[in-house]
């Protein structure tokens, strides 16, 4: 059973660069048919799209957050991850790492990791 | 961008009654690419409806949707205790985006 596994500090402070990493288990993230992705969720708030990368390293990016976002890929340890630079209080959230289909029609999450909390504070 | 607006914001029910949950979109959803996503405290999202009314592996048949262009529906027909939780809706036609959530409550 495909599980995400997302790791990194939980404590950020202000102006710096958010690091994490997702471990793909169970499965290959070199899969042809699907992309791995970050969603992110601020305390008490709704979910918000971060991007996007396929193994090749093919990245897609929220408009609103494109200019602070990097996506990258190591298949050789089953991993992406997520660097979000200049950060803010309002960065702090839950981030998860996921997967959705290649194909239009199936870039629904159907895979989701379990969260882990980020606190952007000095 | 699509902006995905829920309603309504809190939906207060008992168990047995049936749940109608709205998503509308700022513009027409291609091909009806809309998921909805059920969330428990503490917990990850769960895709329950893609394609805006297939129902994903393993979801029950009292949970449903439907709709096209920019109107879309979640109904559960009767509602059981473990129903009551958030929902989300997101458009995945035009990148990605997330409705703000449907509180489903004990009434």
């Amino acid at each position: 059973q495909l599980q995400l596994q997302e790791s990194g500090p939980g404590l950020v402070k202000p102006s710096e660069t958010l690091s994490l990493t997702c471990t793909v288990s169970g499965g290959s993230i070199s899969s042809s048919d699907y992309y791995w992705g970050w969603i992110r969720q601020p305390p008490g708030k709704g979910l918000e799209w971060i991007g996007s990368i396929y193994y090749t390293g093919s990245t897609y990016y929220s408009p609103s957050l494109k200019s602070r976002v990097t996506i990258s890929v190591d298949t050789s340890k089953n991993q992406f991850s997520l660097k979000l630079s200049s950060v803010t209080t309002a960065d702090t959230a839950v981030y998860y790492c996921a997967r959705h289909g290649l194909a239009a029609a199936g870039r629904f999450v159907d895979v989701w990791g379990q969260g882990t909390t980020v606190t952007v504070s000095s | 961008e699509i902006v995905l607006t829920q309603s309504p914001g809190t939906l207060s029910l008992s168990p047995g009654e049936r749940a109608t949950l709205s998503c509308r979109a700022s513009q027409s959803v291609s091909s009806s690419y809309l998921a909805w996503y059920q969330q428990k405290p503490g917990q990850a999202p769960r895709l329950l409806i893609y394609g805006a009314s297939s129902r994903a592996t393993g979801i029950p048949d009292r949970f449903s949707g439907s709709g096209s262009g920019t109107d879309f529906t979640l109904t559960i027909s009767r509602l059981e205790p473990e129903d009551f939780a958030v929902y989300y809706c997101q458009q995945y036609g035009s990148s990605n985006t997330f409705g703000q959530g449907t509180k489903l409550e004990i009434k």
